[in-house]
């Protein structure tokens, strides 16, 4: 069975200091790969998604990028976290194909302060 | 794909009555909807999808309700549960594609 992974659970960093969130998919090969945020009380916004190794595509500027080193693991990272980066940060898939359902991790936690 | 949120919409049942949840999609091209549940502190949980040749699927206690004409989604929960509270979030995609398009969400309270 696919399981999904995010680690991190719970961070609390310091304005300025680098983030490195990693998400790792298990029981699948070639999935499409999404990093959403979510502030407290509201909904998802999508951040990056990725289709293969080393094809990032990006929805929103910001101070944060991802990376997809290998097929099944997907890293999000900041050089130097804003106070607004704080925040839920959820990684997710879908099979390459066949089935469209996005299938969330349990998310990591981010507090900048 | 962001959803832009105020502070999310609440909805108060009676624990035992039905709930229902309503979502207006943004584009008449969708043609696949899902219906995710989000506990405090989780990742969303898929609860039921629907594709768009359908205006109507059920599963084990919720039923999904789709109305094409007029861009609207509804998620209906059967005697409502204490364990049903939780924010409930639309989410649509097109040309059954693999980006999707989430609500603001709707707070669901069970009230004892």
């Amino acid at each position: 069975s696919q399981t999904i992974h995010q680690w991190p659970a719970t961070l609390v960093q310091p304005v300025g200091s680098p983030l490195s969130l990693e998400c790792t998919v298990e029981g699948t090969s070639n999935p499409n790969l999404y990093w959403y945020r979510q502030a407290a009380g509201r909904g998802l916004q999508l951040l990056f998604y990725s289709v293969g190794i080393g094809q990032i595509s990006s929805e929103v500027p910001q101070n944060l990028s991802a990376s997809r080193p290998q097929d099944r693991q997907f890293i999000l990272s900041s050089k130097k976290l804003l106070l607004s980066d704080s925040g839920f940060y959820l990684c997710a898939w879908i099979s390459g194909s066949g089935a469209n359902v996005l299938t969330f991790g349990a998310g990591s936690r981010l507090t900048v302060l | 794909g962001e959803s832009v949120g105020l502070h999310l919409p609440t909805l108060s049942v009676q624990e035992g009555d039905n709930s229902i949840i309503n979502c207006a999609y943004s584009n008449s091209a969708s043609d696949y909807f899902i219906w995710y549940k989000q506990e405090s502190g989780k990742g969303p949980q898929f609860i039921i999808d629907i594709r768009s040749n359908m205006d109507k699927r059920q599963g084990q206690r919720v039923t999904v309700l789709l109305n094409k004409t007029v861009k609207h989604l509804s998620l209906q929960i059967a005697a409502t549960q204490p364990g049903d509270s939780a924010v409930y979030f639309c989410a649509e995609t097109y040309n059954y594609g693999q980006n999707f398009v989430f609500g603001p969400g709707t707070r669901l309270s069970v009230l004892p």
